[in-house]
């Protein structure tokens, strides 16, 4: 499988617990994405990487969340202290810098917090 | 950024054409017109994309008005497989290749037998 892969892809936590999640982009992909779905709306733009740089970061991305990208290859966001507001599924993508060929979106991992 | 507007849901019957709406009156000249779905457990799927002229690809066709306030995607033989939410999204490129996507609600497919 050549896609997005995100690991897990359901996560249950009790509040206050710290979680890591796992993104593998296209592999020749350079810009990777982190979105936060909740139930009956479109995904919201976290951040994003070019490489190894976080560009940009969503107002949305609070100071108990933070997400990497070192060696420009694979991702992983954190969550520090868990609350119950945090259950969504958080979803990755990955595209080419250069071209239009749209957005590759992993299935997501699913996070309760109970 | 540019919004856009489309319906909450609309249904169709299994092999007839789906004629999916999207208005965004206050696009601007640098905004692409980009197309995802979402089927149900599943991470949004890339459609189609378009700037001014009509657009072909094996999922779809994305035909959009001359004055550029409105598009429409179209499934030409909706399969039960395509019932999914479908977004309309105005991407601007003045910025570079950026895919910092702002989805809306999206239209709710639901596909008959």
């Amino acid at each position: 499988d050549t896609g997005v892969s995100q690991n897990p892809r359901h996560k249950i936590t009790k509040r206050g617990q710290n979680v890591t999640f796992r993104c593998d982009p296209i592999s020749e992909h350079n810009r990777l994405y982190w979105y936060r779905q909740t139930l009956g709306q479109g995904p919201e733009f976290l951040t994003y990487f070019q490489n190894e740089a976080q560009l940009e970061k969503s107002r949305l991305l609070s100071d108990r969340f933070s997400a990497e990208r070192p060696k420009g290859s694979f991702s992983t966001l954190e969550i520090q202290r868990t609350e119950q507001g945090d259950s969504a599924m958080y979803l990755c993508a990955s595209s080419l810098t250069t071209g239009m060929t749209g957005a590759f979106f992993g299935q997501g991992t699913r996070l309760t917090v109970v | 950024d540019a919004k856009t507007t489309q319906p909450n849901s609309m249904e169709s019957n299994e092999e007839e054409p789906v004629h999916l709406p999207c208005n965004h009156s206050t696009i601007s000249g640098t905004d692409y017109i980009h197309w995802y779905r979402q089927l149900p457990s599943q991470g949004p799927e890339y459609v189609i994309h378009g700037l001014t002229s009509n657009v072909n690809n094996r999922m779809a066709s994305l035909a959009i008005a001359e004055d550029r306030k409105s598009s429409t995607l179209i499934l030409h033989r909706a399969t039960l497989r395509d019932a999914a939410v479908y977004y309309c999204i105005l991407r601007d490129v003045s910025g570079g290749s950026n895919y910092k996507l702002t989805f809306g609600k999206g239209t709710l497919l639901t596909v008959n037998p």
